[in-house]
């Protein structure tokens, strides 16, 4: 069955720098494009980030562009998210989710991971 | 990108049905047929539960519905369960974003 678990949440200073991992299993995850979408405490859902199945096309929300990576590893099954420059208000639980789309538009996440805690704070 | 618009709470008794309609733009919602709905438990993560604006995902019971109207879409709950009781966010492909979530509808069931 499809499996996606996180790694690399923690507490880190503003300003300080995170990387996030995504780990799939349970289907071919070069044919899927994958996202991540993070939840501020008591918050809705905001989409952060995706990356088409290739790894060559990749978008940002405007709250994380210029600050966040994305970045994937067809081989090792694994999604990545490098966040720099981090602020207060990023933190929040980070859920990486699979992904449908056609022609680098996304449509709907069919598969989430179960999140991991980002808190930045002094 | 402004997120769609969803009420904030909702509820209903045991088998009743509700809607939670979820309201956007032209660019968004009203242009493309690629609304798709989650439930969220609390401390879980979201679970897809509609998607293309209609379609339920295998597993997912036939008392979840979504339609389209203009730019609102809706999700209809019938014969509400005590384990319907969650929160629900609608998400929409948008011509600029390119996506975005509606801001979460507290589902209560009474």
């Amino acid at each position: 069955q499809v499996q996606l678990v996180e790694s690399g949440g923690g507490l880190v200073e503003p300003g300080g720098s995170l990387r996030l991992s995504c780990a799939a299993s349970g289907f071919t995850f070069s044919h899927y494009y994958m996202s991540w979408i993070r939840q501020a405490p008591g918050k809705g859902l905001e989409w952060v980030s995706y990356i088409i199945n290739s790894g060559g096309t990749t978008y940002y929300a405007d709250s994380v562009k210029g600050r966040f990576t994305i970045s994937r590893d067809n081989a090792k099954n694994s999604l990545y998210l490098q966040m720099n420059s981090l602020r207060a208000e990023d933190t929040a639980v980070y859920f990486c989710a699979r992904l449908r789309g056609l022609l680098a538009a996304p449509y709907y996440f069919d598969y989430w991971g179960q999140g991991t805690q980002i808190t930045v704070s002094s | 990108q402004s997120a769609l618009t969803q009420p904030a709470s909702v509820s209903g008794s045991p088998g009743q049905s509700i809607t939670i309609s979820c309201t956007g733009t032209s660019s968004d919602v009203g242009g493309y047929n690629y609304v798709s709905w989650y439930q969220q438990h609390p401390g879980k993560a979201p679970k897809l539960m509609i998607y293309d604006v209609s379609n339920r995902p295998s597993g997912v019971s036939n008392r979840f519905s979504g339609s389209k109207s203009g730019n609102t879409a809706s999700l209809t709950i019938s014969g509400l369960q005590a384990e319907d009781e969650a929160d629900y966010y609608c998400s929409s492909y948008t011509s600029s974003s390119p996506l975005v979530f509606g801001g979460g509808t507290k589902l209560t069931v009474l």
